[in-house]
């Protein structure tokens, strides 16, 4: 099983909502990322988990909060968010970091704020 | 930082001829240099990787090769097929950072 599964597909939002993404990986990977990506773009990488403890922060606004309750689970929860906060959200995962491992995409959640 | 060239930014190629996307890195340290095929509303997808140790990799109709003096790696599409249309991404990785690189995107098109 190489899968990532995120969930929500697609998420549309009021800028007063809370919701929250989540992702789930069964290969026994011990590295999970979140990626953001608008059109025509690459992703751009928000947050980086390590064996469930955050080691990277890429300068996310507070109003994007993650969430790793065990080695299989990423969350990210989204509050107060704005209009140019809507994007293809994409959980990642790899063995372990440093990488220099296969990284394995889900499908992303295409979100879009109202 | 590493910083990550990728070229052209499109691309439209015959059914069956082949297909090249160029890529130029800037950290000598980078070690790990994976592709990615990302498909309309979908994440994207590996689809070969290569490390600094080799300077080819093939895999059936795809290939990569690395050239690390010169600092730049291509993908290499050989008799193309429509369902090869995609958006591919190139990507490095450089021991000791955190994080992949991404190129900025090729958008290939297969013409029938």
């Amino acid at each position: 099983d190489t899968e990532v599964t995120q969930t929500p597909k697609h998420l549309v939002m009021g800028m007063t909502n809370k919701k929250s993404l989540k992702c789930e990986q069964h290969m026994g990977h011990r590295a999970m990322y979140w990626y953001k990506q608008k059109a025509k773009k690459p992703p751009e990488l928000m947050f980086v988990y390590s064996y469930e403890k955050l080691s990277i922060n890429e300068s996310v606004p507070s109003r994007f909060s993650p969430e790793c309750p065990n080695s299989s689970l990423l969350n990210l929860h989204l509050h107060a968010l704005q209009p140019e906060d809507s994007a293809l959200y994409l959980c990642a995962s790899s063995r372990e970091r440093p990488a220099n491992t296969e990284a394995f995409f889900g499908q992303g959640t295409r979100l879009t704020v109202v | 930082g590493e910083n990550v060239e990728q070229h052209p930014s499109t691309l439209s190629v015959q059914e069956g001829d082949s297909a090249v996307i160029k890529c130029t890195y800037s950290d000598s340290a980078s070690n790990y240099f994976p592709w990615y095929k990302q498909e309309l509303g979908k994440g994207p997808q590996l689809i070969i990787d290569i490390r600094s140790n080799v300077g080819e990799k093939k895999d059936q109709r795809i290939a990569v090769t690395l050239n690390k003096t010169a600092k730049h790696f291509s993908l290499h599409i050989t008799e193309t097929q429509p369902e090869d249309s995609a958006v591919y991404f190139c990507a490095a990785w450089a021991f000791g950072n955190e994080k992949l690189t991404f190129g900025t995107g090729t958008r290939l098109t297969i013409i029938p």
